[in-house]
């Protein structure tokens, strides 16, 4: 089975400032990984996705995340974070055959100070 | 953009009462999902539907939660009676089975009070 654990519960940072959100995972096969974002009141928003080849990938609103599959890690990082970046934010893993449901990490909050 | 529409947004009821969430998928989608959100245990799958058959409901108590596809184009959660430790955002996702590398499309959820 996958597993996937976000290290941290919460991450303040201030404005303009960089910010990596933690994220490991567990699978005895290959898997896709993925980073949702869920603004306040909103439902989960698709920012990245990492299924092939480069290992850095880039997603929406300037964010990216590093595939290490030594460490099976999925950090998710932005050079300069704005006030609007503040939302939960949510990795996944799905195993490549689509047969079985997205499985989630508990999330991690990320509050941008001004 | 195509989205999960799911209906109503929010819903306040007295414990006891029966509530329905329903959950229109993209148009196309095969496959189904319901998640609950809470504080203390986060996003937990509920149940999913492929091709409207039910695949798995392991994560919903069986007593009182009951999912069903009635078409394509509708999915719903019923909860009879509610309870208080229901309160919670209840999510639909749909998506592909044979494109598991586009993910999930998630709707705006129903924020439920039960009080």
């Amino acid at each position: 089975a996958q597993s996937v654990t976000q290290l941290d519960s919460q991450v303040p940072v201030f404005e303009e400032a960089p910010v990596e959100l933690r994220c490991n995972y567990s699978s005895s096969v290959s898997v896709y990984l993925f980073w949702y974002v869920q603004y306040p009141n909103q439902g989960l928003q698709l920012l990245l996705k990492y299924l092939s080849g480069s290992t850095l990938v880039k997603g929406i609103n300037g964010f990216e995340a590093e595939f290490n599959k030594s460490q099976t890690s999925f950090h998710l990082r932005k050079p300069s974070v704005h006030i609007s970046d503040t939302a939960e934010y949510f990795c996944a893993v799905s195993l490549l055959s689509g047969n079985t449901p997205l499985v989630f990490g508990k999330g991690t909050r990320l509050s941008v100070i001004a | 953009d195509a989205r999960v529409t799911q209906t109503p947004r929010h819903k306040v009821t007295e414990m006891g009462q029966e509530v329905t969430m329903r959950c229109q998928p993209i148009l196309g989608h095969n496959t189904v999902f319901w998640y609950r959100q809470t504080m203390m245990q986060g996003l937990e799958l509920l149940a999913y539907f492929r091709n409207r058959a039910p695949l798995d409901d392991s994560g919903m108590p069986k007593d009182r939660f009951s999912a069903e596809m009635p078409d394509a184009t509708l999915a719903t959660l019923k909860i009879q009676p509610s309870e208080p430790r229901d309160s919670a955002v209840y999510f639909c996702a749909s998506g592909l089975v044979r494109t598991p590398r586009d993910g999930y499309t998630f709707g705006s959820g129903t924020r439920l009070t039960v009080v």
